[in-house]
């Protein structure tokens, strides 16, 4: 089975700043990669998927990049509101594994 | 409005079962693909299960291969888990998500609020 991996695991970041997480895969996924923000006590929210399409009525400084292994999330300028867990997760074929999470604080 | 409602959940003891609903509204149930994922408290997201739009194809995490089923009645709108032989490790949130399309090589764009499955004896 393909393994996902996200660095870092945490992130303490201050406002405006620019903060860049990776995830990659063990094997290659083409761009089947999704990236899924889930803010304390709250459900999985779609951030990115296709590896860089961004979900309707998502704010544009979230970006995403990569394909093959490598990818990354970005956030152009942190926000307070940003504050949250951020996991990837392959969809090429099952298993539909996530990555271990990165938690972003400010 | 899409919405997704689980129900189902509770307490049960170990080796016991339960059956999850997750009944959707908003949408056209039967075009899309659908999953359980889980959360164990204070942990991370683990993919269960997906199914596709026809309950074609089904598939399964390893760890519950065997003893968890999913399936959908599309004329009621409805999604389905089926947990056999439970285990203290498979207590977690289990949210219901709805994939882009009609097979699981589409992330998910909605989710459920979850319901609670806590194994204890």
């Amino acid at each position: 089975d393909i393994q996902m991996t996200q660095s870092p695991s945490s992130l303490s970041a201050s406002v405006g700043d620019r903060v860049t997480i990776t995830c990659r895969a063990s094997q290659g996924i083409r761009n089947y990669l999704a990236w899924y923000q889930q803010k304390p006590g709250k459900v999985p929210k779609l951030l990115i998927y296709a590896a860089s399409t961004l979900q309707s009525g998502v704010p544009s400084r979230f970006s995403g990049s990569g394909s093959g292994t490598d990818f990354t999330l970005t956030i152009s300028s942190l926000q307070p509101e940003d504050v949250a867990t951020y996991y990837c997760q392959k969809y090429n074929s099952a298993p539909l594994t996530f990555g271990g999470g990165t938690k972003m604080e400010i | 409005e899409v919405q997704l409602v689980e129900s189902g959940g509770g307490l049960v003891q170990p080796g016991g079962s339960l059956r999850l609903s997750c009944a959707a509204s908003g949408f056209t149930f039967s075009s899309y693909a659908m999953s359980w994922v889980r959360q164990a408290p204070g942990k991370g997201l683990e993919w269960v299960s997906s199914i596709s739009d026809s309950s074609d194809n089904t598939y399964y995490a390893d760890s519950v291969q065997g003893r968890f089923t999913i399936s959908r009645d599309n004329s009621k709108n409805t999604l389905y888990l089926q947990m056999n032989s439970l285990r203290a490790e498979d207590t977690a949130i289990y949210y219901c998500a709805k994939a882009r399309g009609s097979n699981i090589a589409a992330a998910d764009n909605y989710w459920g609020q979850g319901t609670l499955v806590t194994v204890s004896s």
